[in-house]
This record gives structure tokens, sequence and C-alpha cells, in this order.
């Protein structure tokens, strides 16, 4: 079965560099979500799109930003980066049973 | 508003049982439990409705009750498998595009 798709699954940047994470969803899911997980953290939600608009927003800081194209897939671009924006990121999408999470993006920030 | 998650951490032995709790402070509408391995993503174990259901997933069940806005997931015969961080997730509504809410996690070891 399908699942969820995420690239690249490890990625090192430096302080102030940008990074694309992109996030490919289980067809038919309408909707899209990313999360953080910093180390023994629980996940935080970051943003969500249904249907290619956005639909709610978390704790996304504002040098985050995120967008839903045409073909479904989700692609949350990153600038200035921090060391503190070291963590797991996850997308996952979901149908009204639940949702499902990719393999995640490790985000390792030097 | 972030549901609170207990025990933090529990140690089993094999075959042993244990339950987990999940509260929140905000009248759901969802209660999702998820269990995660060091380094790798989530995996859903069960979603439960409002309604005060109850679910099973072989020696795993859940269940939700509405109206203390609580959910409690029961390990049965606990096996080496099991061992992991276990989360429930919230939602406050049903409508599309909304959100999961996690809980703080809680460590199982199974031990031989």
């Amino acid at each position: 079965a399908a699942g969820v798709i995420q690239s690249p699954r490890h990625l090192i940047k430096e302080k102030r560099e940008t990074a694309t994470l992109k996030c490919y969803p289980i067809p038919r899911h309408d909707t899209v979500y990313w999360y953080q997980q910093g180390p023994g953290q629980d996940p935080q939600f970051l943003i969500s799109f249904y249907e290619k608009m956005q639909s709610d927003k978390g704790s996304i800081p504002d040098r985050f930003s995120a967008q839903q194209f045409s073909d479904y897939h989700s692609e949350l671009n990153m600038s200035s980066l921090e060391l503190g924006d070291s963590a797991l990121y996850f997308c996952a999408s979901s149908t009204f049973y639940g949702y499902t999470f990719g393999s995640g993006t490790r985000l390792t920030v030097v | 508003q972030q549901p609170v998650q207990s025990p933090q951490a529990v140690i089993l032995r094999e075959g042993e049982d244990a339950v987990i709790n999940c509260s929140s402070s905000k009248a759901l509408y969802s209660v999702h439990w998820y269990r995660q391995k060091h380094g790798e993503a989530p995996v859903f174990l069960m979603i439960l409705l409002k309604g005060g259901e109850q679910k099973g997933h072989e020696k795993i069940s859940a269940s939700f009750n509405e109206k203390k806005q609580q959910s409690s997931l029961y390990l049965t015969a606990s096996q080496l498998s099991y061992s992991g961080t276990y989360f429930c997730g919230t939602e406050i509504s049903n409508n599309q595009g909304g959100k999961l809410i996690f809980g703080q996690g809680t460590e199982l070891s199974v031990k031989p």
C-alpha cells in the first residue's frame, strides 16, 4: 500500500542557510500536516493544508513557510536556519480513519 | 491545549499488562493512539470518536470517556515488540484540515 513519502531522509545545513522539505501524501488523502519533533519531545504541529489551502497553523516560525501544490504534494521551506531547528520533521496525511506519517526528514543545522 | 499523559514511563516484564492514560481539559472530538520507536515515524494504533466507544487491536485496546475527556490505552500480555513511546493525539473538532495535538508521550520498556 502507498505510504506518505518524504524527501530527503537526512539533511545537513549550516546556520543561516535555507532548506526545503518535500512530502507526497497518500493518494486521495485530502489533508496534509507538518510536525516538528525535537529529541525526546512530542511532535509539535506546524501547519496543515486541506485541498491545497492552508487550514490551520501552529507554532511555525515566521522563517518557515509551506504550500501544497496542485498534485497535492507539499513543501516546507525553512530560511535563516538556526541550531534550534535541528529536529525530525514529519509530514502526515489523513482521511476520516486517521493520520499516516511519513518516515520523516532529519534536519541537522551546524 | 496539550493533552496530559500518565505515567511518563513504564517498565514491564514480558507478559505483564499496562494502562496508559490521556486526559484533556477541552471537549474532544476524537482521540488517536500512536506508537513510536526511536528515530522512526509514529505508527497509528487506533482512533476513538466521541461516543464512549472502546476499540481493540489484538492485545491492545482503548476506551474513550467523552464526559471526562479521557482515554486509556490497555496493553495486555505485553511483548518485547511493544516497547516504544506511546502518544495520544487529540482533535477538538472534525473540521476538515484540523490538527492533532499530541500528549508528551509515555515511554514503555518491555524486558524479557
